[in-house]
């Protein structure tokens, strides 16, 4: 069983629609989590950090984070073309929370 | 950006050389981290360090070494390479510590032929 998962997508919404990212994660005593944007060719760019439950918002994008369920998701609101990219979520171990493992992402597309 | 640089961008090499990838920082961050990318299997960590001379495994660390000799140097070896080791390599930084994020370099495709 992989530490992070996610579903691969591709996703695709209209532009001005809102885009739901989901990511799963396994060990319990997870209690970092973040999301990543990725653009083709590029780098990972950081997005979002939540460390509690709950929502968390930051301009057009919201972080939502549920311990429980062992679930954290990413809305972004009025999704532009701009915002067509692969996000990462990434989690830190409960028993090292200086590492970071990462799912394999979801590719949004987001079309005009 | 954070202050991260890697070299080189881009390399051609041969199976079974060695090859060294570095990554420079300017953070004076304590966490180092190399990960690699492939298609389908996203980030995956090889090592990380956690200060000067102290150096850990990730979750695919055979066929690489690593070795930070000063906090803005973390250098990444691969001993004999092979065609499976062609990948993206990114290196991230973190000051560590609760509540902290990860950085990323802008990474290096090698091509192992």
């Amino acid at each position: 069983q992989k530490e992070v998962e996610q579903n691969s997508g591709p996703l695709s919404v209209p532009e001005g629609a809102i885009a739901s990212l989901n990511c799963t994660y396994s060990d319990r005593g997870s209690q970092s989590f973040f999301w990543y944007r990725q653009y083709s060719g590029k780098s990972p760019e950081l997005i979002m950090s939540i460390y509690s439950n709950g929502d968390k918002e930051d301009g057009r994008f919201t972080a939502q984070l549920n311990k429980a369920s062992q679930y954290v998701s990413l809305l972004i609101r009025d999704s532009q073309p701009s915002d067509s990219a692969t996000y990462l979520c990434a989690v830190s171990p409960g028993n090292n929370f200086n590492k970071f493992y990462f799912g394999s992402g979801t590719k949004l597309n987001v079309k005009p | 950006d954070a202050g991260i640089t890697q070299s080189p961008r881009h390399k051609v090499t041969e199976t079974g050389t060695p090859v060294t990838l570095r990554c420079h920082q300017t953070e004076n961050h304590r966490y180092m981290y190399w990960y690699r990318q492939d298609p389908g299997h996203g980030l995956r960590l090889i090592h990380y360090s956690y200060g000067v001379k102290d150096t850990d495994k990730g979750e695919v660390s055979d066929g690489y070494s690593v070795s930070r000799s000063k906090t803005e140097d973390f250098l990444l070896t691969l001993e004999s390479a092979t065609s499976s080791q062609t990948s993206v390599y990114f290196c991230a930084i973190s000051a560590g510590g609760g509540d902290t994020e990860a950085f990323f370099g802008q990474g290096t495709r090698l091509t192992v032929v």
